[in-house]
């Protein structure tokens, strides 16, 4: 089946580093998305990788390795505001162009 | 700029009722979405369009449905309302840079009742 499995929930502190992985069980896809989502809001979009490598866009950094069936949103220098849920997603699951999918998404908190 | 512009942003339906949530895009986008999120979950595709007249069946497309006439508007219509539907409904439509963007609107909050 087509499925992204991400960790429920990470704990960090202000100043640190965080990974968030996404492992996925589907193929054919066009690129892994990134969003972020505070409470009460839509999400935002952060980051894609079209190609395996990583991608760094500030504080933010991601990776795609298709071969593994592997990514992850890295998070530098972590601040209070980056506490939110983090979804990772896949447009192009089972040769459908346009199907976009989510995973459950992971739940950041920041503690001071 | 708008963007994606959803309406109603809330709204409350007795069981059965219909009602039809409207999304519109002013990017000149192919493909819209709309999803679900349930309270502490993931985004779930409800239906999806690549273009004008064509749509497809996401992941949990039960209870909706949903017609693209035009380019901008992507509604999506939910007939005899089940306390199941009471969600966040998001519309998004995906940018025309091969960026992976979603474009998101703000969101419509359902509850049925």
């Amino acid at each position: 089946g087509q499925s992204l499995e991400q960790p429920s929930e990470v704990t960090a502190v202000e100043g640190a580093i965080v990974q968030i992985n996404c492992t996925y069980q589907t193929s054919g896809f066009y690129g892994l998305s990134w969003y972020q989502q505070h409470d009460g809001g839509a999400p935002t979009f952060l980051s894609y990788n079209a190609l395996d490598g990583l991608e760094e866009t500030g504080r933010f950094s991601s990776f795609l390795s298709r071969s593994d069936s592997y990514g992850y949103l890295l998070l530098q220098e972590l601040q209070m505001k980056d506490s939110a849920s983090y979804f990772c997603a896949v447009r192009g699951v089972s040769g459908n162009t346009g199907k976009l999918i989510f995973g459950q998404g992971t739940t950041l908190q920041v503690k001071p | 700029n708008a963007g994606v512009t959803q309406t109603p942003k809330f709204r409350i339906l007795k069981i059965g009722q219909s009602m039809t949530l409207q999304c519109t895009q002013d990017m000149n986008h192919n493909y819209m979405y709309w999803y679900r999120q349930d309270p502490g979950m993931g985004l779930k595709l409800i239906y999806y369009s690549v273009g004008a007249g064509i749509t497809d069946k996401g992941e949990v497309p039960n209870g909706y449905n949903v017609s693209r006439s035009t380019t901008e508007d992507f509604p999506l219509r939910l007939e005899l309302a089940a306390p199941s539907q009471t969600s966040v409904y998001f519309c998004a439509s995906l940018g025309l840079a091969n960026t992976g963007e979603l474009f998101f609107g703000e969101g419509s909050r359902l509850t049925v009742l």
